[in-house]
């Protein structure tokens, strides 16, 4: 079974500082990452992905993602906050085992609040 | 990316009511899915929508409380049947890319009184 774990509910920062929104995988076989931010009243935008090579993965908005095997970890990060960067932001993984199907689970989400 | 409209974007119902939500590509797809986003929740799938077949649902999702439509390569719907306040969520349309990434519609945002 496939899961992911966003251990923080908010994280808080001021602007102009680095942020790093935390996220956590459990597969079978090896993970497909992926990170998508959600503005109040909106869909999902997909900010990127890690499917295999380099381990850090550049997206949109400036924002990146290190992927960590032996930690089995995936948090996105971006080295200078902006006010607009205030969204909700979910980390999703899918399972390229055999058994697993194209299911992408996402974790519960990050609120991420910039203060100016 | 594919553009995707969902309608509504929102809609108030009454409790015992059922309301159809459509999702339109812009372009041919070949996995399409519907998601729930429960107030304060992350997204839960509730289906795949397959072409010319009937849906496969999640483990606790039935077709006859969440019946789909999927007539086409562009074009889904999701109904929800017999509406109670537990329904009120947003409900999310979504396409796989060809580079495995997943596409959302603005999602519909549905109160149920």
């Amino acid at each position: 079974a496939q899961s992911v774990a966003q251990p923080e509910d908010q994280v808080n920062v001021a602007e102009g500082n680095p942020l790093t929104v935390k996220c956590t995988y459990s597969v079978s076989g090896n993970p497909y990452l992926f990170w998508y931010v959600q503005y109040p009243n909106r869909g999902l935008q997909f900010l990127l992905k890690y499917i295999t090579g380099d381990n850090l993965v550049k997206g949109s908005y400036g924002f990146e993602a290190e992927f960590n095997k032996s930690q089995t970890s995936f948090h996105l990060k971006k080295p200078s906050a902006l006010v607009s960067d205030s969204a909700l932001y979910f980390c999703a993984v899918r399972d390229d085992s055999n058994n697993a199907g194209n299911m992408l689970t996402f974790g519960g989400g990050t609120r991420l609040m910039v203060k100016p | 990316s594919a553009v995707i409209s969902q309608k509504p974007s929102r809609d108030i119902c009454q409790r015992g009511t059922s309301l159809t939500i459509q999702c339109q590509v812009d372009s041919q797809v070949t996995m399409m899915f519907w998601y729930r986003q429960q107030p304060g929740q992350s997204l839960t799938l509730i289906a795949t929508a397959n072409q010319g077949s009937e849906a496969t649902y999640e483990s606790g999702f039935v077709i006859d409380k969440f019946p789909i439509s999927r007539p086409n390569l562009t074009f889904s719907t999701l109904t929800v049947s017999n509406m109670s306040p537990e329904d009120s969520s947003i409900y999310l349309c979504s396409v796989e890319s060809r580079a495995g990434e997943l596409f959302f519609g603005e999602g519909s945002r549905l109160t149920v009184l």
